[in-house]
């Protein structure tokens, strides 16, 4: 079956970096878009970043301001997010989460998510 | 503020039926890219719910049913349940190359 297994959240501080991963099994890698999604605490979902099947189409939510890179690892199924200059705004949930139409949505499978709390 | 607006609340009584309204532009809904409709229950992961505006994936109950027209979209939920005291988003993809969701609605069952 279809997983989706995020790591690599924690807790860090203001100005940090910290990479994310989403490991996935039960399909084929490569055929398929992905994307990032966050949610903080309490609010509601926000999409962060998406990329293509075969990586080389990335975008990116304009609020990061390019703190953000996603990146994908075929040989490993593996999706990566590289988080730079951290700050108390990204504190969040991150999903890692396919889309299967490759049209920027529906996401049909979502991992259990990773958090991430920014805080001095 | 989310490009997609959203009810905050709405609520009813087991048995009845609640829509979930999902209002957009045009240069997301209004261009003709699909609604589709999440379903998050307390601690857990969103659920797909409806997609491509009125799909329901395998197992979902067809209570609940989606519509679209022009640069809005509905969630419809018919025979309310305990169960489904969630919060539901829908999503759709903005012309500026971006995805975008709604706010969320929490659903409360009376």
């Amino acid at each position: 079956q279809v997983q989706l297994v995020e790591s690599g959240g924690g807790v860090v501080q203001p100005g940090d970096s910290l990479r994310l991963s989403c490991a996935a099994s039960g399909f084929t890698f490569s055929n398929f878009d992905l994307h990032w999604v966050r949610q903080a605490p309490g609010k509601g979902l926000e999409w962060v970043a998406f990329i293509r099947n075969d990586g080389s189409v990335k975008y990116y939510a304009d609020s990061l301001k390019g703190r953000f890179t996603i990146s994908r690892d075929a040989s490993k199924n593996t999706l990566y997010l590289q988080m730079n200059t951290l700050s108390s705004d990204d504190t969040a949930v991150y999903y890692c989460v396919r889309d299967p139409e490759g049209a920027m949505g529906p996401f049909d499978y979502w991992g259990q998510g990773t958090l991430v709390t920014v805080s001095s | 503020q989310s490009v997609l607006t959203q009810p905050p609340s709405v609520s009813g009584a087991p048995g009845q039926g609640v829509t979930i309204s999902c209002t957009g532009s045009g240069s997301n809904i209004g261009t003709g890219y699909g609604v589709h409709w999440y379903q998050q229950l307390p601690g857990t992961a969103p659920k797909l719910l409806i997609y491509d505006n009125v799909i329901r994936p395998s197992g979902v109950p067809d209570r609940f049913s989606g519509s679209k027209s022009g640069t809005s979209a509905s969630l419809a939920i018919t025979g309310l349940q305990a169960e489904d005291e969630a919060d539901y988003y829908c999503q759709s993809y903005d012309s500026n190359l971006s995805v975008v969701f709604g706010g969320g609605t929490k659903l409360t069952v009376l």
